[in-house]
């Protein structure tokens, strides 16, 4: 079964550097998500993205965070300057086949196993 | 953004059924209900999902009342590898999905 990778899956930065976590979503999805979770915590959205561009992003996603899909394969997360508080697990997912029809509802999230970043 | 709510924490019985409820009352009326769960250390899998029928497949069963309002996830003989946190998620926005603190699923041997 086609899955959603993840590299790397443990990413140590300093303060104030610049992280890219990459994912390779599903060949055939449409859309794609990051979200985050921090240790002991809940799992929070973060954005969206279809069509090259974001669909739909959270609070959390400021001027910090960017996504790209660079090579129609792969869907990348940059965080400009991370801050300690950025330390947490990232995840990739995506879903909706090409060609699958409306309702968009209809289609679960596949989600890859995260990178865990840790800025210190 | 339709809400939902799930007990904090549930055991069961190695081999046994498990049923794990969710609330949803303001749920819409073209919103599919979707399960996930989290095992310890890995990312959200997709679990089942559903917009009025009862559905089954190899991994759960979902019941969904008449009204939508609620639902419910049946594991039908749950093992230890079904310990996990659920989680019930209706859509919150167009392209996007919002995870609750979910329930905490404890099987004993």
């Amino acid at each position: 079964e086609p899955e959603v990778t993840q590299t790397p899956s443990h990413q140590v930065t300093q303060m104030g550097q610049e992280v890219i976590l990459r994912c390779v979503p599903i060949s055939n999805h449409l859309y794609f998500y990051w979200y985050r979770q921090i240790l002991g915590q809940k799992v929070e959205f973060l954005v969206s993205f279809y069509n090259n561009e974001i669909s739909e992003k959270s609070e959390i996603f400021d001027d910090q965070f960017s996504v790209e899909r660079p090579d129609g394969s792969n869907f990348t997360l940059k965080i400009r300057s991370t801050k300690l508080e950025d330390s947490a697990m990232y995840f990739c997912a995506s879903s909706v086949r090409l060609g699958q029809g409306s309702p968009w509802g209809n289609s679960p999230l596949h989600f890859g196993n995260g990178t865990r970043l840790t800025v210190t | 953004d339709a809400k939902t709510t799930q007990p904090n924490s549930m055991e069961s019985n190695e081999e046994e059924p498990v049923h794990l409820p969710c609330n949803h009352s303001t749920i819409s009326g073209t919103d599919y209900i979707h399960w996930y769960r989290q095992l310890p250390s890995q990312g959200p899998e997709y679990v089942i999902h559903g917009l009025t029928s009862n559905v089954n497949n190899r991994m759960a069963s979902l019941a969904i009342a008449e009204d939508r309002k609620s639902s419910t996830l049946i594991l039908h003989r749950a093992t230890l590898r079904d310990a996990a946190v659920y989680y019930c998620i209706l859509r919150a926005g167009t392209y996007k999905y919002i995870f609750g603190t979910g329930t905490r699923l404890k099987v004993l041997a």
